[in-house]
């Protein structure tokens, strides 16, 4: 069975640093990988995905995420962060009969001023 | 109106008590999901319907009841609940029932309390 790992439970960065959050996935074949935001009191929302083609994705609001096969891996990052980017961020795999997503168990992000 | 839209946002509900989660979506999906996040733990499945049948119950115990009248719908009804079912309930839709490539759109869900 899949399953999604983001090692990091709570990060904390200064505004305006650099952000890399990691996530690691068990999967047969070839993943779709998706990533989250949730603001306090929201549902998620979808920053990002991988099915096919270019390893490097852009997302919305300044992301971009990087899918390593080698590593099992499809870290989000950003270059400068904003305080208004502080949230919880979940990395998701789709399951192998499309029915489903699994997701991590989220790293809390908060910024510095 | 558009997107996912959850009703009520918060419920606080007694154990003996008897309620129901609602779950609209503007977007023409043609599948729809329940998840329960509770605090410390990752998101879990609890049910997903394809085309107003339920294709997943993921072990979820009777005391959830899901109904999908329409593709735009989709309800949990609740009875006789535990304090540990306290927690925040998600309702998400995708295109169809693969989750294809386009993820899921998620709604602000409901935040539950059983006293």
């Amino acid at each position: 069975a899949q399953s999604v790992t983001q090692p990091d439970i709570h990060i904390t960065v200064s505004e305006g640093a650099s952000l890399e959050l990691r996530c690691n996935y068990s999967y047969g074949a070839t993943p779709y990988l998706f990533w989250y935001v949730q603001s306090p009191g929201q549902g998620l929302q979808l920053l990002l995905k991988y099915f096919s083609g270019d390893t490097l994705v852009q997302g919305i609001k300044g992301f971009e995420a990087e899918f390593k096969r080698s590593q099992s891996s499809f870290n989000l990052r950003k270059p400068s962060v904003h305080w208004s980017d502080a949230a919880e961020y979940f990395c998701a795999v789709r399951n192998n009969a499309g029915n489903m997503l699994t997701f991590g168990g989220g790293t809390r992000l908060m910024v510095k001023p | 109106e558009t997107g996912v839209t959850q009703t009520p946002r918060h419920l606080v509900m007694g154990m003996t008590n008897k309620k129901s989660l609602k779950c609209e979506q503007h977007l023409g999906h043609n599948a729809m999901y329940w998840y329960k996040q509770s605090a410390k733990k990752p998101l879990e499945l609890m049910f997903v319907y394809s085309l107003e049948e339920r294709v997943e119950n993921n072990s979820v115990p009777s005391r959830f009841s899901p109904e999908c009248p329409n593709s735009s719908h989709l309800f949990l009804h609740l009875h006789t609940l535990q304090p540990e079912d306290s927690a925040l309930y998600l309702c998400a839709s995708s295109q169809d029932h693969t989750a294809g490539r386009h993820g899921y759109t998620f709604g602000s869900g409901t935040r539950l309390t059983v006293v």
